[in-house]
């Protein structure tokens, strides 16, 4: 089992759709949760964090967070094909290290 | 203020030689983290610095090294170099070690022929 799981994509969503994007991770003891964006050929660029349970809004973009659940996610309001990248979950442990994880990512397409 | 900042960009050499990056972090970063990322093996953990410390190590052999300086920059080397270590290098700062976002430098692309 990986430590952090994406579904690979790619979403393919219309232009002014909700685009939903996905996280679990393994390891309880994490505490910190990222979402980055990398567009082709670039590096990643944070857009979000969150540290406790529930929903966290900036813009456009929310991050949700259970803990219980381990499970973290990052919701897109009125997509635009500007939006079209790929997004990478992040997570902070402390178990066996402290160091963040990131999982596969998840590609974005955004049709307009 | 300045983001994090690789050097080179591009780099080009062949099996067997030895390169060095550097990474200068976001003024007032400690924690200096590297990546590599390949389009098969996504976002790979190589190691993190923290006021000169090695605090982490990813499963990359010992060919792969890094060092942290007084002024948090950041240097990464490997040795012997192998066709497989052809990536995008990233280095990520944030401000210390303990759970808080890492920001991206722009990386540094090695080719290796």
């Amino acid at each position: 089992q990986k430590e952090v799981e994406q579904n690979s994509g790619p979403l393919s969503v219309p232009e002014g759709a909700i685009a939903s994007l996905n996280c679990t991770y393994s390891d309880r003891g994490s505490q910190s949760f990222f979402w980055y964006r990398q567009y082709s050929g670039k590096s990643p660029e944070l857009i979000m964090s969150i540290y406790s349970n529930g929903d966290k809004e900036d813009g456009r973009f929310t991050a949700q967070l259970n803990k219980a659940s381990q499970y973290v996610s990052l919701l897109i309001r009125d997509s635009q094909p500007s939006d079209s990248a790929t997004y990478l979950c992040a997570v902070y442990r402390l178990t066996g290290g402290f160091k963040t994880i990131f999982g596969a990512g998840t590609r974005l397409f955004v049709k307009a | 203020k300045a983001g994090v900042t690789q050097t080179p960009r591009y780099l080009i050499k062949t099996r067997g030689q030895q390169v060095t990056l550097s990474c200068s972090p976001i003024s007032g970063h400690r924690s200096v983290s590297w990546y590599q990322q390949t389009p098969g093996q996504g976002l790979q953990f190589l190691f993190e610095y923290f006021s000169e410390t090695q605090r982490n190590k990813g499963n990359f052999p010992g060919r792969f090294s890094g060092r942290q300086f007084s002024n948090s920059r950041s240097e990464m080397n490997v040795s012997t170099l192998e066709l497989g270590d052809s990536a995008l290098y990233l280095c990520a700062s944030s401000p210390d070690s303990v759970g808080q976002p890492q920001h991206f430098g722009d990386g540094t692309r090695l080719s290796i022929l």
